[in-house]
């Protein structure tokens, strides 16, 4: 119940396409949902949160679209490019404690130019 | 502004010897947190820590894996009786009470 399932484990994209993460949780006492993005020898960043008031999230080219029914978020990259090739994490909190992290497996990120 | 700061960045030590690993927090924030990336599990919570409150040690894999906090700052995580299944980057992170967590780059630990 304590797990957050992140799909696809890679992804490969062309330069200014659309870049999709998906997520998928069980505990509903999770109340925050942040993406971290993370670069090699990097510490996770965050790029973008969504609390379970609203459905949707943007900011820049990143949106966050949030399905509270179906327990479910993901992450949307419009015109991806090659410096967005990361690794992105989704995870989950409880509002007791927004910091207390459950991390999804990551997704690897190839933005092709 | 000065981030998160971990050190030592990379450390290799022999199986059986204790380590320790130290963090900086952004200067004011109250809340600091370990976590650790490794291959097989991710990135895992370790343990919290919020002004004077007991720790939440509830992530902590094993009585070898301990931390402290001085002051509300500067925080140590020390692994003893190392194993090489404890090869792994140590992050800590800090925040404001209850907001965005930042993290340190991170320390490198390979148990050989």
């Amino acid at each position: 119940q304590q797990q957050v399932k992140q799909s696809p484990q890679s992804l490969i994209v062309q330069k200014g396409g659309i870049s999709i993460i998906n997520c998928a949780y069980e505990n509903t006492a999770f109340d925050y949902f942040p993406w971290y993005q993370q670069f090699p020898g990097k510490g996770p960043a965050l790029l973008i949160a969504i609390r379970p008031d609203v459905s949707e999230k943007k900011e820049g080219r990143f949106t966050i679209s949030f399905n509270k029914s179906a327990k479910q978020f993901s992450l949307h990259i419009m015109d991806s490019q090659p410096g967005d090739s990361a690794t992105y994490f989704c995870a989950a909190s409880p509002a007791s404690n927004t910091g207390k992290l459950i991390f999804g497996q990551g997704t690897t990120l190839q933005v092709k130019p | 502004g000065a981030g998160v700061s971990q050190s030592p960045s990379n450390k290799v030590t022999e199986k059986g010897k204790d380590v320790e690993l130290r963090c900086d927090p952004i200067s004011g924030h109250t809340a600091l947190y370990w976590y650790r990336q490794s291959l097989g599990q991710g990135l895992e919570f370790l343990i919290y820590f919020q002004g004077n409150s007991a720790p939440d040690k509830s992530g902590l894999p094993s009585d070898r894996f301990s931390a402290e906090r001085t002051g509300g700052s500067v925080s140590t995580l020390t692994i003893q009786r190392t194993q090489q299944e404890d090869s792994a980057v140590y992050l800590c992170a800090s925040s404001p009470q209850g907001n965005t967590i930042y993290f340190g780059e991170g320390s490198w630990l390979t148990v050989v």
